[in-house]
């Protein structure tokens, strides 16, 4: 595997539903993102890790809770989800580096429907 | 506070023309400025990037932007366009020195191009 992975690649739950959502990247990076993609919206940051620390919440609701058990893995766990969280799901790494000035790489995605 | 905007939600284009994508942005501070494409079911994946020095800046697949400072702006071009870049292209903005080295980016609405032949 190479870059960053995603699974499952789509996911359909209902409203009751706990999933979660894995990304792992084989970069060698130590900073990593979870994004949301809407229909009509820009992305969304929603979570950010550096050095396995979480240093950003984006003001997302308690029902996304993320993991980072080290730095080529990140977790999404979802439960009691709205439709309005059916999106694409984002994953991305980079470097950790104070200037800010390394792109990030992302995964393919999640597409997550709920019903 | 960041924000981009990209002034055209959709851009139609015939095989082998020019094209132009806008992306303007505000911001107090210096930034970083990447354009990112997405096709069909895939990722974001990187095009070019400014970060300092020259203000003309190429990347993939043919593409170049040139950072404005004056106008605050980052447009992105290409001489002649394929069927194959038909794609949504997103400009995003980065601060320097956010979030504990971490990379705080603020992306634009998204362009659709579509190449017509």
């Amino acid at each position: 595997e190479t870059g960053v992975t995603q699974t499952p690649r789509h996911l359909v739950m209902g409203m009751t539903n706990k999933k979660s959502l894995k990304c792992e990247q084989h970069l060698g990076h130590n900073a990593m993102y979870w994004y949301k993609q809407s229909a009509k919206k820009p992305l969304e940051l929603m979570f950010v890790y550096s050095l396995e620390e979480r240093v950003e919440n984006n003001s997302v609701p308690s029902r996304f809770s993320p993991e980072c058990p080290n730095s080529s893995h990140l977790f999404l766990h979802l439960h009691t989800l709205q439709p309005e969280d059916s999106a694409l799901y984002l994953c991305a790494s980079s470097q950790a580096v104070q200037s800010g000035a390394y792109e990030q790489y992302f995964g393919p995605g999640t597409r997550l429907t709920v019903t | 506070a960041q924000s981009v905007t990209q002034l055209d939600s959709q851009v139609p284009v015939f095989e082998e023309a020019p094209v132009e994508l806008r992306c303007n942005y505000s911001s107090s501070v210096s930034v970083y400025l990447f354009w990112y494409v997405q096709y069909p079911n895939q990722g974001l994946q990187l095009l070019l990037k400014y970060l300092s020095g020259s203000t003309l800046v190429k990347g993939i697949n043919g593409f170049e932007a040139e950072f404005n400072k004056s106008q605050t702006s980052f447009h992105l071009r290409k001489p002649s366009v394929h069927i194959s870049d038909t794609a949504e292209y997103f400009c995003a903005v980065s601060v320097r020195g956010l979030i504990q080295g971490a990379q705080k980016l603020v992306f634009g609405q998204g362009t659709r191009l579509t190449i017509n032949p």
